[in-house]
């Protein structure tokens, strides 16, 4: 079935430091690919998405490009703040199904 | 301002009571979904629902119930609530209409405590 890994965390950065969050998945078919964030204390906001290969997702400085070829769909950031402080779930949807496939979670903290 | 409500915020329940959930939505979405999140990061799907009038189980349904009687509203009740079930849970909605965003709406949570 269809599934989603992501790099386990806490991930701890300085601030102004380079991120990459790495999310891998499996699915048949052209499944859309998101990036939810969780501040703390609330429910999940959705960050970026992307429909269709190459396409590229971007919000808030966060950038996530769907390369069919790997299956992947990282999401980078070139100068992290402290307020990105979060916990990060990629996932997908089949387009053939009206549920979305999480990934565990990566929680992401930024020293400043 | 659209979007999912969800009550309570937070409660405390003794084992073997009964427990609802509520879950109010004012976008008109068809699908509706109850999740469970457990420290602090895996969400799990408990039950959903694509349309008023039917439901679906998820990942994790036992324990729980729902109904959706009508579009906005998709509450989940506990008959006998046990310790396993303190967790904090996340409703949320959907457009997957024709032409409907493709991404899911999150309620802010409830934050159920099961002693």
């Amino acid at each position: 079935g269809d599934s989603v890994t992501q790099m386990e965390g806490p991930v701890t950065l300085s601030e102004e430091a380079f991120l990459t969050i790495n999310c891998t998945y499996t699915a048949t078919g052209y499944p859309s690919l998101f990036w939810y964030v969780q501040y703390p204390g609330e429910g999940l906001q959705l960050l970026l998405k992307a429909t269709k290969a190459d396409d590229k997702g971007s919000n808030k400085g966060f950038e996530a490009t769907y390369r069919k070829e790997t299956t992947s769909f990282h999401l980078e950031k070139g100068s992290v703040q402290v307020s990105d402080s979060a916990v990060y779930f990629c996932a997908l949807r089949n387009s053939s199904a009206s549920k979305i496939i999480f990934g565990s979670g990566t929680r992401l903290s930024i020293r400043p | 301002i659209a979007g999912i409500t969800q009550a309570p915020t937070s409660q405390i329940l003794a084992a073997g009571r009964r427990m609802t959930l509520r879950c109010t939505q004012d976008m008109r979405h068809n699908a509706m979904y109850w999740y469970r999140q457990d420290l602090g990061l895996g969400l799990r799907l408990i039950h959903y629902s694509n349309t008023a009038g039917t439901t679906g189980k998820g990942e994790v349904p036992d324990g729980y119930s729902v109904s959706r009687a009508n579009t906005d509203d998709f509450p989940l009740t506990l008959a006998s609530a046990v310790p396993s079930q303190t967790s904090v849970y996340f409703c949320a909605s959907a457009d997957y209409s024709g032409g409907g965003r493709n991404e899911q709406f999150f309620g802010p949570g409830t934050r159920l405590t099961v002693l």
